[in-house]
């Protein structure tokens, strides 16, 4: 068990309709990133945020969105679905701002019908 | 940015053989180099790591060396058993950017 918590584990909806996915980081760990994971694609880094405030952004399309609050877990908004976004989504926590372990938790399923 | 290629995608290997996963990266700032293994229905977790002080790192049965010169290092995991079945993924980190992970290498260690 990593101590990162994901919810909902599995979600299926349809095209067009809107998500969020939630994550509890590791207790103590103020670093939140959201990964993509789609077949053959590995794991594709789409934002972090440290300590409520947004540090870095990777590939994360404009109909995505996400936030970290203060009491350090973090959402990740998925609007305006298409087939293409069905994937497993994972949040991953470490202590600092660049460190290098990362803590992932077990992922949430996202399908798109 | 940083770009980090893996081979091979698929590896299978008979138990008890060495398996060996190649990574290469592009960004000669990166300095950490951390290795993930994703068994099937859960999350990557990190195995090993090496940082770019140093050439080679064991822990057990697994290893990982690093050449600073040639950006690109490699696991090597020797006796392989079942359990080790599972998604590898090398990673890179560098300058202000997370983790940037390869595509994953799926071994399969047959019995």
């Amino acid at each position: 068990d990593s101590g990162v918590t994901q919810t909902p584990k599995h979600l299926i909806t349809a095209t067009g309709q809107r998500v969020t996915l939630r994550c509890s980081p590791r207790s103590g760990d103020l670093s939140v990133y959201w990964y993509q994971q789609s077949l053959d694609q590995g794991l594709q880094f789409l934002i972090q945020y440290y300590n409520g405030e947004e540090r870095a952004k990777g590939n994360i399309l404009e109909r995505f969105s996400a936030q970290q609050f203060p009491d350090l877990h973090s959402e990740l908004n998925l609007s305006s679905l298409e087939l293409g976004d069905s994937a497993l989504y994972f949040c991953a926590s470490s202590v600092g701002l660049t460190t290098g372990e990362l803590f992932f938790g077990e992922g949430s399923r996202l399908t798109v019908l | 940015g940083e770009n980090v290629e893996q081979h091979p995608s698929t590896l299978s290997v008979q138990e008890g053989d060495s398996a060996v996963i190649k990574c290469t990266y592009s960004d000669s700032a990166s300095n950490y180099f951390p290795w993930y293994k994703q068994e099937l229905g859960k999350g990557p977790q990190l195995i090993i790591d090496i940082r770019s002080n140093v050439g080679e790192k064991k822990d057990q049965r697994i290893a990982v060396t690093l050449n600073k010169t040639a950006k690109h290092f490699s696991l090597h995991i020797t006796e392989t058993q079942p359990e080790d079945s599972a998604v590898y993924f090398c990673a890179a980190l560098g300058g202000n950017t997370p983790l940037v992970f390869g595509k994953g290498t799926r071994l399969s260690v047959i019995a």
